[in-house]
C-alpha cells in the first residue's frame, strides 16, 4: 500500500540553524501539506501546495518557512533560522483532491 | 477565522461501550469533516469523514453525524476495543479546500 515517507525521522538543530526536512509524497497525489504538533498539542495546518505553488499558509508559515517541490517526487519544508519554539513533529501530508489526506510518519525536530 | 472546538479533552470508557465526541465550528461554509486517529508515535490517520449534503454516516462500529444548522458534528464509537484507544481529532477543510482546521483532540482509553 502506497505511503507517506518523511526523513529523517529525528532532527536536532542549534538555534538559528536552517533545517530542511524532507517528504515523499504518495506519487499520484497533487496536493501536499505540511502540519506540526508540538508535544501534547493539537495537529497545526501550516501551508498547502498544489500545481507548484503555495495554495494556503496559516500565521505561523512566516518568512522563514519555505517549501519546494524540487523534483517529482520530494516536497520539502525548510526553516531558515530555527528558534526553540520551532521544536515540534512535523507532518507531511499528501492527497488526490479535496478531502482524505494522508499522513507521513512525521519527523521530530528538536532545537536546542 | 476558522475554529473548532472539540470536546471532551478525554474519555475513559470500558471495553464494549459507546464512546462520543463531539466538536463544534464557526465556518459556515466548511463542506468536509474528517475524523483523523494519531497513535502514538505515528501520523493521524482518517477514520470516517462525512460532507455537508450527509447528515449521518456509518462504518461497521464507527459513525459521524453532522448537523450543519447547529454547526456540529459527533463522532461514534460503538462496542469499544482496546485498540480503539488513541487521540481522536475532528477537523474540517476551509471554504477553499487547501486548508484543514484540526480539533484539539480527544485522548480516548478503553479500559479491558
Amino acid at each position: 500500500e502506497p505511503e507517506v515517507t518523511q526523513t529523517p525521522s529525528h532532527q536536532v538543530t542549534q538555534m538559528g540553524q536552517e533545517v530542511i526536512l524532507r517528504c515523499v509524497p504518495i506519487s499520484n497525489h497533487l496536493y501536499f501539506y505540511w502540519y506540526r504538533q508540538i508535544l501534547g498539542q493539537k495537529v497545526e495546518f501550516l501551508v498547502s501546495f498544489y500545481n507548484n505553488e503555495i495554495s494556503e499558509k496559516s500565521e505561523i508559515f512566516d518568512d522563514q518557512f519555505s517549501v519546494e517541490r524540487p523534483d517529482g517526487s520530494n516536497f520539502t519544508l525548510k526553516i531558515r533560522s530555527t528558534k526553540l519554539e520551532d521544536s515540534a513533529m512535523y507532518f507531511c501530508a499528501s492527497s488526490e483532491g479535496v478531502g482524505e489526506q494522508f499522513f507521513g510518519p512525521g519527523t521530530r525536530l528538536t532545537v536546542l | 477565522g476558522e475554529n473548532v472546538e472539540q470536546h471532551p479533552s478525554t474519555l475513559s470508557v470500558q471495553e464494549g461501550d459507546s464512546a462520543v465526541i463531539k466538536c463544534t465550528y464557526s465556518d459556515s461554509a466548511s463542506n468536509y469533516f474528517p475524523w483523523y486517529k494519531q497513535e502514538l508515535g505515528k501520523g493521524p490517520q482518517l477514520i470516517i469523514d462525512i460532507r455537508s449534503n450527509v447528515g449521518e454516516k456509518k462504518d461497521q462500529r464507527i459513525a459521524v453525524t453532522l448537523n450543519k444548522t447547529a454547526k456540529h458534528f459527533s463522532l461514534h464509537i460503538t462496542e469499544t476495543q482496546p485498540e480503539d484507544s488513541a487521540v481522536y481529532f475532528c477537523a474540517l477543510e476551509n471554504t477553499g479546500g487547501f486548508k484543514t482546521i484540526f480539533g484539539a483532540g480527544t485522548r480516548l482509553f478503553v479500559k479491558a
